[in-house]
């Protein structure tokens, strides 16, 4: 079984400020990596995903997360969020082959101008 | 890709009612997903699907809940003698298995009220 803890709850920050949330998992086999976001009222979009091969993975909308093998982490960060980027954010880990989503409790962004 | 559709959005029901909710699936695809989430948590895995069997239930699928997908496309969610406890989002989700890389394409939700 994976499980997956996201340790900040609440992160707010300033629009063109950076920020970074963080995700730890827990898996027994090797995992695939994903990060959603959530707009209110709205179901979850895929932000970007960590299957194989690079440890870095990019969004087309500028954010990015690595994957640590040896920290069982997979952090996103955005060097400059927009008041756009308030959502709530929710790693999700995978593994074996019914590729079922275990969800963290996710994090609220909030950017304030 | 018209994306995953759930109907209705909003459901309000008086508890000891059954509801039904719907999902449709992006068309090729042959997973088929049930999540529930209430506020402040993240999705929870309740069910999923491969084309039409049912592959795997979570322990919070208690008896009254029962999904299925009979003819292998849209899928049905039906809870029975609804409780106060039910009140949450039901999120759908599919995918293409046999694609390493196709993640889950979640629907807007079908929110449940029990009043």
């Amino acid at each position: 079984a994976q499980s997956v803890t996201q340790l900040d709850s609440q992160v707010p920050v300033f629009e063109e400020a950076p920020v970074e949330l963080r995700c730890n998992y827990s898996s027994s086999v090797s995992v695939y990596l994903f990060w959603y976001v959530q707009y209110p009222n709205q179901g979850l979009q895929l932000l970007l995903k960590y299957l194989s091969g690079s440890t870095l993975v990019e969004s087309i909308n500028g954010f990015e997360a690595e994957f640590n093998k040896s920290q069982t982490s997979f952090h996103l960060r955005k060097p400059s969020v927009h008041i756009s980027d308030t959502a709530e954010y929710f790693c999700a880990v995978s593994g074996g082959n019914d590729y079922k989503l275990s969800f963290g409790a996710g994090t609220t962004v909030t950017v304030r101008a | 890709d018209t994306g995953v559709s759930q109907n209705p959005r909003h459901k309000i029901t008086k508890r000891g009612q059954n509801v039904t909710f719907r999902c449709d699936p992006i068309s090729e695809h042959n997973r088929l997903y049930w999540y529930r989430q209430t506020l402040g948590q993240g999705p929870e895995f309740l069910t999923y699907f491969q084309n039409e069997a049912q592959l795997e239930k979570s322990r919070l699928l208690s008896d009254r809940f029962s999904a299925e997908r009979p003819k292998g496309s849209f899928s049905t969610l039906e809870i029975q003698r609804t409780e106060q406890g039910d009140s949450a989002m039901y999120l759908c989700a599919s995918s293409l298995f046999g694609q390493e890389d196709s993640p889950l394409h979640f629907g807007n939700g079908t929110r449940l009220t029990v009043t």
